[in-house]
């Protein structure tokens, strides 16, 4: 059984830039759940997808978007960077069915640092 | 809005020796889960233990356990036999109806050898 992964481990961008992360869930599971940690914090949620649609949002503006595919894996975009989005993103799938809760598995993480 | 409170930012235990982390929380609804996770410094956040909020009985895995009062919504780590591993940020998360986890602060754990 493969873990969640996420790519890329490490990433340096400049204020204004955009950027892409990638996050590959677990087999099975039709979830997957963004946080932002940003460093000595605990993670806030950003936002869910559930079959392919959003599915809950945390504080979060606008310019923080993703996309879920047909596999489940997800994408999670920023726009137009600012310095306190550097942060630890993380990535977490689960198999969500009608009234049962699931553990959220979490991937490694990327490191984004926005100069 | 459901928050996590940890109140000790560190916390440092002797090898072998027993620790307590604890957690609050507040909530108005009636059905919900609540984790402690466990993140070393490789960033990977670890599933050490999981309550249902409508177990009685305080959930156990090998050796760390949990003390649940639900009526105080106190939610408190306990890791028995500390071990050198054991070392990283500890994080009460909840999670509710909306399938998302909120986290506290965290409780970044030594052990001294």
């Amino acid at each position: 059984e493969t873990g969640v992964t996420q790519s890329p481990t490490h990433l340096i961008k400049t204020r204004g830039q955009q950027v892409t992360l990638r996050c590959s869930s677990q087999s099975g599971h039709n979830t997957v759940s963004w946080y932002q940690q940003a460093l000595g914090q605990g993670p806030q949620f950003i936002f869910q997808y559930y079959r392919e649609e959003e599915n809950g949002r945390g504080n979060f503006p606008p310019r923080f978007s993703g996309l879920q595919f047909p596999n489940y894996s997800s994408e999670l975009n920023v726009n137009a960077l600012e310095l306190d989005d550097s942060a630890l993103y993380l990535c977490a799938s689960s198999l969500v069915l009608a009234g049962v809760y699931n553990e959220q598995f979490f991937g490694p993480g990327t490191r984004l640092t926005v100069l | 809005a459901q928050t996590v409170t940890q109140s000790q930012p560190e916390m440092s235990v002797q090898e072998a020796e027993t620790v307590t982390l604890s957690c609050t929380y507040d909530t108005s609804e009636s059905d919900y889960y609540l984790f402690w996770y466990k993140q070393p410094p490789s960033r990977q956040m670890i599933l050490v233990i999981r309550q249902e909020a409508y177990k009685q009985q305080n959930a156990t895995e090998n050796r760390f356990s949990v003390n649940f009062q639900k009526a105080a919504k106190s939610f408190s780590l306990k890791i028995s036999d500390s071990q050198l591993g054991d070392a990283a940020m500890y994080f009460c998360a909840y999670g509710g109806a909306t399938n998302k986890l909120i986290f506290g602060t965290g409780t970044l754990l030594a052990v001294q050898p």
